[in-house]
């Protein structure tokens, strides 16, 4: 079976663009969630998506976005990017929602914003 | 929020050591996980252990939840075994991560 994958693996921005970012979800997973890694750090949750629906929302900024499609893919949106969002981007899924259940994450995108 | 702290930082092995990792969160969590950090960025899943203990080969994992921490123990360390081990608890939706563990097997 497929895991999590994620598109594209890398990408190169500039400050004031938009991007966009695409998760796929194990088959079977209704959850996606959505994590920000900057350099020597842990991940940062920035939203969780389950049947379409935010669950939860990090401390992020409201140039960051995000949405469910009924094929539990997701996207995420970052528009106006600062050099400060230069990471990798996690997305990850699970069965249910974040309570109780396992997450199984992607092999991230990594974003450069020059 | 919720603080998760892990430690040590950093730790640097012999091939064939033993070692155990340790994270601490501030209340209690509806659940948690340990993964492995490889090089080229890929998280692995290693134990979800909201409680008790679970063994998987040369690792282990204990969460003592009323006592708010999570040990991860590693016997016979293997150079693959390097990379950065991070805990992840849930609590009111959102996953919290500690800054990690680096370890690093020597030859």
């Amino acid at each position: 079976d497929a895991g999590v994958t994620q598109s594209p693996t890398h990408l190169i921005k500039t400050r004031g663009q938009h991007v966009t970012l695409r998760c796929s979800p194990i088959s079977g997973h209704k959850s996606v969630s959505w994590y920000q890694q900057v350099l020597g750090q842990g991940p940062q949750f920035i939203f969780q998506y389950y049947e379409k629906e935010e669950r939860g929302r990090g401390n992020f900024p409201d140039r960051f976005s995000a949405r469910q499609f009924p094929n539990y893919s997701s996207e995420l949106n970052v528009n106006a990017l600062l050099l400060g969002d230069s990471a990798l981007y996690l997305c990850a899924s699970s069965s249910g929602s974040q309570k109780g259940y396992e997450q199984y994450f992607g092999p991230g995108t990594r974003l450069t914003v020059t | 929020g919720i603080q998760v702290e892990q430690s040590p930082p950093d730790l640097i092995l012999q091939e064939g050591a033993n070692s155990t990792l340790r994270c601490n969160f501030s209340d209690s969590v509806n659940n948690l996980q340990w993964f492995h950090q490889n090089p080229w960025g890929q998280l692995i899943n290693l134990f979800y252990i909201p409680s008790g203990t679970k063994q998987n080969g040369r690792l282990s994992a204990t969460t003592v939840a009323t006592e708010r921490y999570s040990l991860l123990y590693i016997s016979s360390s293997q150079t693959t075994d390097s990379g950065v081990y991070f805990c992840a608890v849930n609590r009111d939706d959102k996953i919290i991560f500690g800054k990690g563990t680096r370890l690093h097997i020597l030859p």
